[in-house]
């Protein structure tokens, strides 16, 4: 079945300088992905989509970028804040586009 | 308030006892969609519907669980006999029509309910 997953569970950076998730899919049909943070306590907050027609879109203060030889997605997040502080997961829509594989997720760190 | 609604926010309890989720979504959202969540990993798709049709149930692990929508908003996720395993968050998210012109995988997710059984 699909999966994704992310490369790394935990990431700390330091306040003000970029964050780089990455996540890698198995699927090669697939064609849709989605981000989403995870703030404690709360549920999923959607960030960005990106499709497979696209290599890389821009959001505030995030870009994604889809490598579709690799296999490969990531989440750039510019000057980071503190309240970037979460886990991440990058979601792949099954093929009926109603169930969504979320992988095991980033956490992600800020320092002040 | 404006989005998705979910009650209670921790329930306990003790291993064999019936328990009920609700989830209000957001006012128009047709789409409905219920996960678990367990501790440390990403959450597991259970269930969903599109007003009070049940399209896909392929996630609910047993038959202990079960999901209703009668009137194609609020929604219940009912879990009988519970085990230690079930253990978990259940996150409920609703999803806008696509006339709105977002993306399929825009879901507004509840902050959840804790599920504890002892």
């Amino acid at each position: 079945g699909e999966s994704v997953g992310l490369h790394l569970p935990t990431l700390s950076v330091q306040e003000g300088d970029n964050s780089i998730i990455n996540c890698a899919y198995s699927n090669s049909a697939s064609d849709y992905f989605i981000w989403y943070k995870q703030e404690s306590g709360k549920g999923p907050q959607f960030i960005i989509d990106i499709r497979s027609n696209m290599d890389k879109r821009q959001g505030q203060r995030v870009t994604v970028l889809l490598n579709k030889t690799v296999k490969h997605l990531s989440l750039q997040i510019a000057a980071t804040q503190p309240g970037d502080s979460a886990v991440y997961f990058c979601a792949d829509p099954s093929n009926t586009g109603n169930q969504f594989y979320f992988g095991t997720g980033t956490s992600l760190t800020v320092i002040p | 308030g404006a989005g998705v609604s979910q009650s209670p926010r921790y329930k306990v309890a003790k291993r064999g006892q019936d328990v009920a989720l609700r989830c209000d979504p957001i006012s128009g959202h047709v789409s409905l969609f219920w996960y678990q969540q367990a501790l440390g990993q990403g959450p597991e798709f259970l269930t969903y519907f599109q007003n009070e049709a049940q399209l896909d149930k392929s996630g609910l692990p047993s038959d202990r669980f079960f999901a209703e929508r009668p009137e194609g908003s609020v929604s219940t996720l009912k879990i009988q006999r519970t085990q230690q395993e079930d253990s978990a968050v259940y996150l409920c998210a609703s999803r806008p029509p696509s006339t709105t012109g977002r993306g399929a995988g825009e879901l507004f997710f509840g902050e959840g309910s804790r599920l504890t059984v002892l």
